[in-house]
């Protein structure tokens, strides 16, 4: 089935302690993206990758890492999280001359 | 100013009634538009694409007008399964390669028996 994961779809941490959220797809999509999702705020975009090894920040990258190693999986790294880091983030891909993105279920992301 | 705005809603209707949402949009740029469709605590889903000639799929038409720079989805016969958050997204890449996507907030229907 083709789809986009995303692990873990909750999670609960502490302000300061390191996370990373994995990303995979199995489409062989050569874009991938990660959105966070807020009350108000819609959709925005964190970082995107247009192929591996290439990535650029989206609207709001601060306090977030990623890396494409591998044209699956696209990490999201929080290396220090924020409470302002509460959120629900969704990872998505595509082709790169198609418009039509393909979301993983998401993850609902609490900074205490 | 919201680079896409949208009413939030909610917007409660009868099952069967005919219900418009419209979005409108500042950059006069946007190559291509969206409607995504997203039922509660799930991931987006892509709707339609909206045509400049204007295109339809079953119950939803779309529309696009670009000298008003705005959006609309017409959802006609509305059924209980409607019920989600309609999410308008337009694509403000000038080279047209979507990597600027836009979503607005999201409009709420509600489908009532």
């Amino acid at each position: 089935e083709a789809q986009v994961t995303q692990n873990p779809r909750y999670l609960i941490t502490v302000t300061g302690k390191k996370l990373t959220v994995t990303c995979s797809q199995n489409m062989n999509h050569e874009y991938m993206s990660w959105y966070r999702q807020d009350p108000g705020l819609g959709l925005r975009q964190i970082y995107y990758s247009m192929n591996v090894e290439v990535t650029d920040k989206g609207d709001v990258p601060e306090g977030y890492k990623v890396s494409r190693k591998e044209k699956r999986n696209f990490p999201l790294i929080l290396e220090s999280p924020s409470p302002n880091q509460t959120s629900l983030y969704f990872c998505a891909s595509r082709r790169i001359q198609v418009n039509e993105q393909f979301f993983g279920p998401g993850t609902r992301l609490t900074v205490l | 100013r919201k680079e896409v705005e949208q009413d939030p809603g909610p917007f409660n209707v009868p099952e069967g009634a005919t219900v418009a949402f419209n979005c409108t949009y500042s950059n006069s740029a946007s190559q291509s538009f969206f409607w995504y469709r997203q039922d509660c605590r799930k991931e987006p889903k892509l709707l339609m694409s909206v045509y400049s000639s204007g295109n339809e799929d079953g119950r939803f038409t779309a529309q696009l007008n670009r000298a008003s720079q705005y959006i609309s989805l017409l959802i006609r016969d509305s059924k209980l399964s409607d019920s989600a958050t309609y999410l308008c997204v337009v694509n403000e890449d000038p080279t047209g390669g979507g990597n600027k996507l836009t979503f607005g907030t999201g409009t709420q229907l509600k489908v009532e028996l």
